[in-house]
């Protein structure tokens, strides 16, 4: 999993497999959270949001689960593929302050 | 992609030279914002801007200044480029009523 700031850990699943990618927020005053996907050369791709009134959200093969109890976000993507073989980062904002985490590097092997 | 161009894309400056990296966006977004991406580090907030010559620091703005006369262009400029600005620069609107940041796709920059 990742914290805001600290250095990028690495997951490495299986195509097919379902990955769980995991971040820990630090501003208990954060009201929305967004997951992003960094493929290599490219800029952050947004691909799902969830509000600090929900702990569930699906999306397309994700689903972000958010506990406020602990201060933890997740990403959950399905049935993963090569595709999926990026960075993947949780931002978290409060008060229109958006922070950044400095991400989880995913790779899926054949 | 919403609409967000950045140029150049790749640069190599010298010490003490300047340099401009100008954002550009087609629809019309009143926040604009400039990010560094370095190893390690989760993306860090330069400059923002909020509307037409509405400006105001991020938390490494040292260094860096920036300049938005149309809404569309926001630009960030280097005054005397040192090597630790060497990095990867991405812009970003805000977009919605969550204020979603939908980035471009970044200059990289190398400051010899």
């Amino acid at each position: 999993g990742e914290s805001v700031g600290l250095h990028l850990p690495t997951l490495s699943v299986q195509e097919g497999d379902n990955s769980i990618i995991n971040c820990a927020y630090s501003n208990s005053a954060s009201d929305y959270f967004i997951w992003y996907k960094q493929e290599s050369g490219k800029g952050p791709q947004f691909i799902i949001d969830i509000r600090s009134n929900m702990d569930k959200r699906q999306g397309q093969r994700v689903t972000v689960l958010l506990n406020k109890t602990v201060k933890h976000l997740s990403l959950q993507i399905a049935a993963t593929q090569p595709g999926d073989s990026a960075v993947y980062f949780c931002a978290e904002n409060a008060f229109n302050d958006m922070r950044f985490g400095a991400g989880t590097r995913l790779t899926v092997k054949p | 992609d919403a609409g967000i161009t950045q140029s150049p894309r790749h640069k190599v400056t010298e010490t003490g030279t300047p340099v401009t990296l100008r954002c550009h966006q087609t629809e019309n977004h009143r926040y604009m914002y400039w990010y560094r991406q370095d190893p390690g580090h989760g993306l860090r907030l330069i400059h923002y801007s909020y509307g037409v010559k509405d400006t105001d620091k991020g938390e490494v703005s040292d260094g860096y200044s920036v300049s938005r006369s149309k809404t569309e262009d926001f630009l960030l400029t280097l005054e005397s480029a040192t090597s630790s600005q060497t990095s990867v620069y991405f812009c970003a609107i805000r977009a919605g009523v969550t204020g979603t940041q939908y980035f471009g796709p970044g200059t990289r920059l190398l400051v010899l």
